[in-house]
């Protein structure tokens, strides 16, 4: 189960800029403890996106960008692209449960 | 590059067992926190089990004593150990490269499709 709460489904046009919230608790993101956003490209695996709140690996365009304040963290898609369409995931680490945590993930349509 | 291979999933029937593997190259599985990550169909991502470095392990509740997470440092390779299998088990399996203290995954394998079903 899921402790990381994330909208279903956000939308937007090509060229638009849309955000995916991420709520958390105060024994994860809280707590301090960093969010990290991946990406799923329908059929594929997981693909990294955003670390340490706001951090792109490279080879992630800066249309991409992550933030965190609270019990909450956001990702951010500038310049929406068609290939943008994917799910998103957004994952922390939970003191009081057993590590990993994840969010309930968020489909991305490029309308 | 860094790579990781899943084998190992098929259909099984509830209470059997399946033993998943994870070929790693491109970096010493020994040397890394290295976890498996599951997917049931048109789900979420779930954290499954963590090796760390040192050898010690850890599992997530709902596979907690039925699960086994271990390594082949001589085949640079991590298994997953799965016993009494449940329809819930049903999922895409992924190993995955943990980084560390910072508690991400920075590499991740294509996945492995285990279905428990009579």
């Amino acid at each position: 189960q899921s402790v990381l709460t994330q909208p279903p489904s956000v939308s937007g046009a090509p060229g638009q800029r849309v955000t995916i919230s991420c709520t958390g608790s105060s024994s994860n993101i809280g707590a301090g403890y960093d969010v990290h956003w991946y990406q799923q490209l329908p059929g594929t695996t997981p693909k990294l996106l955003i670390h340490g709140n706001s951090n792109r690996p490279s080879g992630v365009p800066d249309r991409f960008s992550g933030s965190q304040s609270g019990t909450s963290a956001s990702l951010a898609i500038t310049g929406l692209q068609a290939e943008d369409e994917a799910d998103y995931y957004c994952q922390s680490y939970d003191s009081s449960l057993s590590f990993y945590v994840f969010g309930t993930g968020t489909k991305l349509t490029v309308l | 590059e860094v790579q990781l291979v899943e084998s190992g999933g098929g259909l099984v029937q509830p209470g059997g067992s399946l033993r998943l593997s994870c070929a790693a190259s491109g970096f010493t599985v020994s040397s890394n926190y290295m976890s498996w990550v599951r997917q049931a169909p048109g789900k979420g991502l779930e954290w499954v089990s963590l090796i760390y470095s040192g050898g010690s392990t850890y599992y997530a509740d709902s596979v907690k004593g039925r699960f086994t997470i271990s390594r082949d440092n001589s085949k640079n390779t991590l298994y997953l150990q799965m016993n009494s299998l449940r329809a819930e088990d049903t999922a895409i399996y992924y190993c995955a490269r943990d980084v560390g203290d910072d508690w991400y995954f920075d590499y991740w394998g294509q996945g492995t499709l285990v279905s428990v079903s009579s």
